[in-house]
């Protein structure tokens, strides 16, 4: 089992570039989330998916940010244009949902500079 | 919506017992829980509580109190590796994973 995969791992882009991160569910899991980790704010949930499906976004913090999941092993996560305070660190995680293993991927490491 | 807190910063002595506490207002949820997570990686689990009660892993244990709304890790015999930020999280119903702010543990010798 290859685990969660994210990549890319580091992306530094310049204030208004459009940027894709990625991620590779691992097989069998469900449930896609979508979180952002800063010093200042923690780990945020963005969003998640049950089954391709976008079941809460609320927490996207605006237009500029967009999530799909094109099939139940691959999601993106979008921001265009990107901002320097989008800066952080990007994660996904995914679950079967028939247990408690939510698994982590390594992270996307962002500087909008 | 929930709110999750944790204290922000805790020491401890190599050897030693340590308790992290987390206090939580939410209209419900299906476990709590905790996370270890090192300085520059990802979050890795640790224990989940669903029931009422103490469950314990090795070195680690965990304890919830939905009436109080209230959990605990213990880390027992610390080791330097053990330096660490850990996370208390609620699971929503639905599968919803929500994190508190985490606690940073320092291990000193």
């Amino acid at each position: 089992d290859a685990g969660v995969i994210q990549s890319p791992r580091h992306e530094v882009t310049e204030m208004g570039q459009e940027v894709t991160l990625r991620c590779k569910l691992i097989s069998g899991h469900n449930s896609l989330f979508w979180y952002r980790q800063t010093m200042m704010r923690g780990l945020e949930l963005l969003i998640y998916f049950n089954n391709n499906v976008p079941i809460d976004d609320s927490g996207m913090p605006e237009d500029r940010f967009s999530a799909k999941m094109p099939n139940a092993s691959f999601s993106t996560l979008k921001i265009q244009p990107s901002e320097p305070r989008d800066s952080a660190v990007y994660f996904c995680a995914s679950t079967t949902g028939q247990d408690y293993g939510y698994t982590f991927g390594s992270g996307t490491r962002l500087t909008v500079v | 919506g929930q709110n999750i807190d944790q204290p922000t910063e805790m020491t401890a002595t190599e050897g030693a017992i340590v308790q992290i506490n987390c206090t939580y207002q939410t209209s419900g949820f299906n476990g709590l829980f905790w996370y270890q997570q090192h300085a520059g990686e990802a979050p890795t689990f640790l224990s989940y509580n669903v029931l009422d009660g103490l469950e314990e892993k090795g070195r680690f244990s965990s304890f919830l109190s939905r009436s109080k709304g209230y959990s605990y890790l213990l880390l027992k015999e610390l080791q330097m590796k053990d330096s660490a930020s850990y996370l208390c999280a609620l699971q929503e119903y639905g599968n919803k994973l929500v994190f508190g702010a985490g606690t940073i543990l320092r291990v000193k010798s």
